[in-house]
């Protein structure tokens, strides 16, 4: 069946550095990616989307690059802060459909 | 003013017994869904309410339903508590045209 995965289950920064979160998808049909952020004890929150007819969308510190090519999106977080530590998921959908979440990236930002 | 709330936020229960979590929102969203976090942080969809009717059922064994009183509530009732039922249970919702989902903030469900 189709899936959502990640390459990396924890990726360890420091402070300050650049931080890249991947994602691979299998849906060639899928027309929607989002990420989300869950930290510790909360629910996953919205962090950045982007539609199919993109390559790149750049956000507050962050920006999302997919590459339909090879079905592949990232996250990449700029000066990576300690209360960026959380777990990030890529999710893919299309249409109205319900949004399939990958297994999560656990980032961990030492001081 | 929390979007989507969920209660009671921690529940600890004997196997066998029937608990209910309660999930509101007050976005105006049309589309509600329960999922299941396990242990290893894994994201799975249980169910899926669009204007009180239940569109899809994940193969949830059915000692879990979901009852929607009005499309601002979607509660989650649990018969036979089960081990393997220990989880986080997330509520979340959206509009029927939109993608982007709104979480609660989880409900830590522990069976001993």
């Amino acid at each position: 069946g189709e899936s959502v995965g990640l390459h990396l289950p924890t990726l360890s920064v420091q402070e300050g550095d650049n931080s890249i979160i991947n994602c691979a998808y299998s849906n060639s049909a899928s027309d929607y990616f989002i990420w989300y952020k869950q930290e510790s004890g909360k629910g996953p929150q919205f962090i950045i989307d982007i539609r199919s007819n993109m390559d790149k969308r750049q956000g507050q510190r962050v920006t999302v690059l997919l590459n339909k090519t090879v079905k592949h999106l990232s996250l990449q977080i700029a000066a990576t802060q300690p209360g960026d530590s959380a777990v990030y998921f890529c999710a893919e959908t299309r249409g109205s459909y319900i949004p399939t979440f990958g297994r999560g990236t656990s980032l961990i930002v030492h001081p | 003013d929390t979007a989507v709330s969920q209660t009671p936020k921690y529940l600890v229960t004997q196997m066998g017994n029937d608990k209910s979590i309660k999930c509101e929102q007050n976005l105006g969203h049309d589309t509600m869904y329960w999922y299941k976090q396990d242990s290893k942080k894994f994201l799975k969809i249980m169910f899926s309410y669009n204007n009180k009717e239940l569109i899809i059922n994940e193969t949830v064994p059915n000692r879990f339903s979901p009852k929607s009183p009005d499309k601002a509530h979607l509660n989650l009732h649990i018969n036979s508590l089960e081990l393997g039922d220990s989880a986080v249970y997330f509520c979340a919702s959206r509009t029927t045209t939109g993608n982007t989902i709104y979480f609660g903030e989880g409900s830590w469900l522990t069976v001993v």
